[in-house]
């Protein structure tokens, strides 16, 4: 089945410094792939989509580029700010021959801690 | 326009005890579904309503979970009894159509510990 691997956390960053959040999935159709994020007291958001290989979604500074060869889609951001610590979590949505899925498989999520 | 709203956001009952937890979705949404997070592992998905309808319910863990969906506005997930490892967070989502692919909005989720 379907499955999406994330580094454990949490990541602990200084302000400015640079972000990067692994992930890699297994997937048996054509999967688009998803970064969520939960920030303190909210609900889960849609971060970032890409729905084909070597598309690369972004947002909020945030990039990650779907990566077919190495099945992963790490979440980079080159300057993180105290207000993006939150928890993001890694998700994906399969299609397959005989249709899609509308039940995200998501990861385990990885907490980002950004200090002053 | 109002987000997914939970309720509550914390709840802290012993084993054996029945909670309530209810999800009110996006006014017009017709999908609405629960998922879970056990800590520290993955959003695992609980089941999904269309209006009032079940239309897929293969991630309910067992009959202690009741999840109800009358005059398909709010939903309610009723544990009853509750066991240690229901303890997790219970997220809620909607979506406005069933056709394609339209994003799944979530709530803050419910945090329900079991003790």
């Amino acid at each position: 089945g379907d499955s999406v691997t994330q580094m454990e956390g949490p990541v602990t960053l200084s302000e400015e410094a640079f972000l990067t959040i692994n992930c890699t999935y297994t997937a048996t159709g054509y999967p688009s792939l998803f970064w969520y994020v939960q920030y303190p007291g909210e609900g889960l958001q849609l971060l970032l989509k890409a729905t084909k290989a070597d598309d690369k979604g972004s947002n909020k500074g945030f990039e990650a580029t779907y990566r077919k060869e190495t099945t992963s889609f790490h979440l980079e951001k080159g300057s993180v700010q105290v207000s993006d610590s939150a928890v993001y979590f890694c998700a994906l949505r399969d299609f397959t021959s005989s249709g899609g899925s509308y039940i995200p498989t998501f990861g385990r999520g990885t907490s980002l801690i950004v200090h002053p | 326009e109002a987000g997914v709203t939970q309720f509550p956001s914390h709840s802290v009952i012993e084993k054996g005890q029945t909670v309530t937890l209810r999800c009110d979705p996006i006014s017009g949404h017709d999908n609405l579904y629960w998922y879970r997070r056990v800590m520290g592992k993955e959003i695992k998905f609980l089941l999904h309503f269309v209006k009032e309808s079940k239309q897929d319910e293969s991630g309910m863990p067992n009959n202690r979970f009741l999840a109800e969906r009358t005059g398909g506005t709010y939903s309610t997930l009723k544990v009853q009894p509750a066991e240690l490892e229901d303890s997790g967070v219970y997220f809620c989502a909607s979506s406005p159509m069933m056709s394609g692919y339209y994003e799944q909005y979530f709530g803050p989720g419910t945090r329900l510990t079991v003790t």
